[in-house]
């Protein structure tokens, strides 16, 4: 069985630029949930969505953020306009209908 | 204001000397409280799920417990590949949210 697989690993954009990250959950699962770990603090929730409907985007920044799980293909997170405090390892998670969450290894973004 | 706090925030051990991680927790309407291990560079993997006080749950030289306040993760003769960051994380209450609250993690290094 195939995991949460999420790509690119590692991302690299110049202030200005837009990132999207992508994430496709377990076979089965159509629960997707964004985390973001900032260096040396702990991971943080970021949007849960369900296919086609945001639930929970109480962890998303107001301006620059959003989240789509579209019926068909990966849960994107997309950053416009990217600043280095967007530099973090972006994590996404998946579960059935019930916990638990099982975790993607991961995007590292870096910002120049 | 909704808080996990994990102590100690490193702990090194020599092989075979046993352990116990703590987790206090500070949620709401606790729906579930989680326990996870991260390898650098990966992303979390899921070890277990507690759900009411008084539970207990154990793979191979994991032990987990629950009580009203706090968790403790037991490591019975821990080995090197033992080593790794040690999550926690709580399901926050509310019945339409996914969002776990993490802990900052116990860094766990095992010596041979």
């Amino acid at each position: 069985n195939a995991g949460v697989m999420q790509n690119p690993r590692h991302l690299v954009r110049r202030r200005g630029q837009e990132a999207r990250l992508r994430c496709s959950p377990m076979k089965g699962h159509s629960h997707v949930y964004w985390y973001r770990q900032l260096p040396e603090e702990g991971l943080k929730f970021m949007v849960y969505l369900q296919k086609e409907n945001i639930i929970d985007e109480s962890g998303m920044p107001k301006e620059r953020f959003s989240a789509e799980f579209p019926k068909e293909g990966p849960s994107i997170l997309r950053i416009q306009q990217v600043v280095r405090g967007d530099s973090a390892a972006y994590f996404c998670a998946s579960s059935p209908d019930n916990q638990p969450q099982h975790f993607g290894d991961g995007t590292r973004l870096s910002i120049l | 204001e909704d808080q996990v706090t994990q102590s100690p925030e490193a702990l090194r051990l020599q092989e075979g000397e046993s352990s116990s991680l703590n987790c206090s927790y500070t949620v709401s309407g606790l729906r579930g409280l989680f326990w996870y291990r991260q390898d650098p560079g990966k992303g979390p993997e899921f070890l277990f799920t507690l759900y009411s006080a008084g539970e207990e749950k154990e793979k191979e030289r994991l032990k987990a417990t629950l009580t009203k306040k706090e968790s403790f993760l037991h490591i019975t003769a821990p080995k090197p590949e033992d080593s790794a960051t040690y999550l926690c994380a709580a399901l926050h209450g509310s019945s339409n949210t996914g969002k776990l609250i993490f802990g900052q993690g116990t860094t766990l290094q095992v010596k041979p």
